[in-house]
């Protein structure tokens, strides 16, 4: 079954913890986005990476960093410095021609 | 920086009625894409618009991508209460990989 999997699906964070959101893909798909929605918002790009080992600051990075260690996954860590980091956190994965998206991660900060 | 604006925010219909949503970027776009996001769930891909003034169908869906590549709407015939949520348009920033997605328009259809 080919697809894009994101865990945990809820996720409960004191205030002062670094968290990392968990993204694979099978898809064999070289570019991979996260992003972050806001309550009747749309998604805004936090990172990007167009093959392993590297990665590109998307519109709303500070606070969070990533890694491409492997093509098949692309974790992302909400840290401390992130000021409001309650939200939904999408991930996707792309052939260029369009968008995969996991079911989401929702963050909320206690 | 760039900029995807949709118009409107909010739309009710009633069931049976025509919906439009306009995508406007402040800069020109490689290629679009438009995706529905139900509530609660992820967006899922529509379909993507790759030349200037093109137009594509899909049923009762129809895309169109302006000629100077700015600008795109879809539009939904004889809405249907499936049709609820919220659609969004993505461009493909020219000479990156990078998608910058519009405000989204939210969609109810009143039966």
């Amino acid at each position: 079954d080919g697809g894009i999997t994101q865990s945990p699906k809820y996720l409960f964070r004191k205030e002062g913890q670094n968290v990392t959101l968990s993204c694979e893909q099978n898809l064999n798909h070289d570019a991979m986005y996260w992003y972050r929605q806001d309550p009747g918002q749309g998604l805004r790009l936090i990172y990007y990476s167009q093959i392993v080992n590297d990665f590109q600051k998307g519109d709303i990075a500070e606070g969070y960093s990533v890694s491409r260690e492997k093509k098949e996954s692309f974790p992302l860590t909400v840290t401390s410095a992130q000021k409001n980091p309650t939200a939904f956190y999408l991930c996707a994965s792309t052939n260029y021609n369009e968008q995969f998206f996991g079911p989401g991660t929702r963050l909320t900060v206690l | 920086g760039q900029q995807v604006m949709q118009i409107p925010q909010y739309q009710h219909v009633q069931e049976g009625e025509d919906f439009t949503t306009y995508c406007n970027s402040s800069t020109t776009l490689s290629n679009i894409q438009w995706y529905k996001q139900r509530p609660g769930g992820h967006p899922v891909f529509l379909i993507q618009l790759v030349k200037s003034g093109e137009v594509k169908k899909q049923k009762r869906l129809t895309f169109q991508f302006g000629e100077a590549k700015k600008n795109s709407s879809l539009h939904i015939t004889a809405t249907q209460t499936t049709d609820v949520g919220t659609y969004f348009c993505a461009g493909r920033d020219s000479g990156t990989y990078k998608y910058i997605f519009g405000t989204g328009t939210r969609l109810k259809v009143l039966a």
